[in-house]
């Protein structure tokens, strides 16, 4: 079946730090890969995709790119503010039209 | 645009007790998902409705655990008798079927979700 592994948390990073989330997956076939972010208190919403691959999804200074070749989604950014503190799931969904989430991993940043 | 919309947000109900949670889905979304939250489980997917039909509900956790989508725009999730184990976040998501060869990539559209405790 899928899967989808994700580094884990929490990540505590100062603000304007390098962010990198590792995330990895299993599937058959060509799923479409994506990151969502889920603020406290709130539902998850999706911040980026990409759908087949070499594709890279961006969003709000975030990016990441599918590599299918290493089966993997790392999710970056260049300089982390304090509003980024979140939890990020890492997320596929393919052919079984079923999504798999990773666990997530919180993000901390502080000033 | 309206999004997801699940009711209600807060619930503390005793155990034993009947709880219902409902979802309204995003109009034209013919895909819906209920999620439960914890911190030890995570997400865990437990049914998933495509045209208002249960595709998959084998994260159900057992019989006390019930969920209907009577039309394209409702569906509740019961559970009866209620637990102290079932405290968590329930989350309802909805979204296009994916259709092969079009830009609909399936992602999902969630709500706010409902926090329920039970004592």
């Amino acid at each position: 079946g899928n899967s989808v592994t994700q580094m884990e948390g929490p990540v505590t990073l100062s603000e304007e730090a390098f962010l990198t989330i590792n995330c990895t997956y299993t599937a058959t076939g060509y799923p479409s890969l994506f990151w969502y972010v889920q603020y406290p208190g709130e539902g998850l919403q999706l911040l980026l995709k990409a759908t087949k691959a070499d594709d890279k999804g961006s969003n709000k200074g975030f990016e990441a790119t599918y590599r299918k070749e290493t089966t993997s989604f790392h999710l970056e950014k260049g300089s982390v503010q304090v509003s980024d503190s979140a939890v990020y799931f890492c997320a596929l969904r393919g052919g079984s039209y079923i999504p798999t989430f990773g666990r997530g991993t919180s993000l901390i940043v502080h000033p | 645009d309206a999004g997801v919309i699940q009711s209600p947000r807060h619930e503390v109900t005793e155990m034993g007790q009947e709880v219902t949670l409902r979802c309204k889905p995003i109009s034209g979304h013919n895909s819906l998902f209920w999620y439960r939250q914890t911190m030890m489980r995570g997400l865990e997917l437990l049914i998933y409705f495509n045209n208002n039909v249960p595709i998959d509900d084998s994260g159900m956790p057992e019989d006390r655990f019930s969920a209907k989508m009577p039309n394209a725009s409702f569906s509740t999730l019961k559970i009866q008798p209620s637990e102290p184990r079932d405290s968590a976040v329930y989350f309802c998501a909805s979204s296009l079927a994916i259709k092969p060869g079009t830009l609909n990539t399936g992602e999902l559209f969630f709500g706010e979700g409902s926090r329920l405790t039970v004592l």
